[in-house]
């Protein structure tokens, strides 16, 4: 069965400084990969996707996440963090041909120092 | 087009009773997942539901049941409550029964006491 680690449970940046968010991923095909986004007490928000194609995906809020097959992994990037992106990002993956429910990873905290 | 949304946002109940959560996907969208979120055990699937079809089942007791409309909307609930049955109680419509690509609701946060 398909598994997505994210390593960093908490990681602390200072406002406009650089983001990278690690998600490695164990399944030998080409997933299907996600990223979400969780405010406190809010729902999951969909800020960017991979299926095929260009592996360098651009979202929303100014992230992006680069698809690195060789690596298994898809991070997540942000040049300058805002004070507002301070939230719990989640990344997802999903299989072809599965069930149609992505595996989630356990989460990171993302702590903006102003 | 209006989002996923959950109903009630926050319950409170006793151990032992029973509750009833609701969610209406995002129109034309037919399928619609549930999930439970606590800090400990993280974020974890509960069922599918598809055209009424409990397509996908998560490890959960028989407690957690579901059901789905024929206009998508889907109920769940959970019977016989116990305190650790408090957690944020996600769900999630997709717009195809094809597709891993879901949008989700605010949550209904469950207090059990």
């Amino acid at each position: 069965a398909q598994s997505v680690t994210q390593p960093d449970i908490h990681i602390t940046v200072s406002e406009g400084a650089s983001l990278e968010l690690r998600c490695n991923y164990s399944y030998g095909a080409t997933p299907y990969l996600f990223w979400y986004v969780q405010s406190p007490g809010q729902g999951l928000q969909l800020l960017l996707k991979y299926f095929s194609g260009d592996t360098l995906v651009q979202g929303i809020k100014g992230f992006e996440a680069e698809f690195k097959r060789s690596q298994s992994s898809f991070n997540l990037r942000k040049p300058s963090v805002h004070w507002s992106d301070a939230a719990e990002y989640f990344c997802a993956v999903g299989v072809s041909g599965g069930s149609y429910i992505p595996t989630f990873g356990r989460g990171t905290s993302l702590i903006v120092h102003p | 087009k209006a989002g996923v949304t959950q109903t009630p946002r926050y319950l409170i109940k006793t151990r032992g009773q029973q509750v009833t959560l609701s969610c209406s996907p995002i129109s034309g969208h037919r399928s619609v997942s549930w999930y439970q979120q606590t800090p400990g055990q993280g974020l974890q699937f509960l069922f599918e539901y598809f055209s009424e079809t409990q397509r996908n089942k998560g490890n959960f007791p028989g407690r957690f049941s579901g059901r789905q409309f024929s206009n998508s909307r889907s109920e769940m609930n959970v019977s016989t409550l116990e305190l650790g049955d408090s957690a944020l109680y996600l769900c999630a419509s997709s717009s195809t029964g094809n597709s891993y690509e879901q949008y989700f609701g605010p949550g209904t946060r469950l207090t059990v006491t």
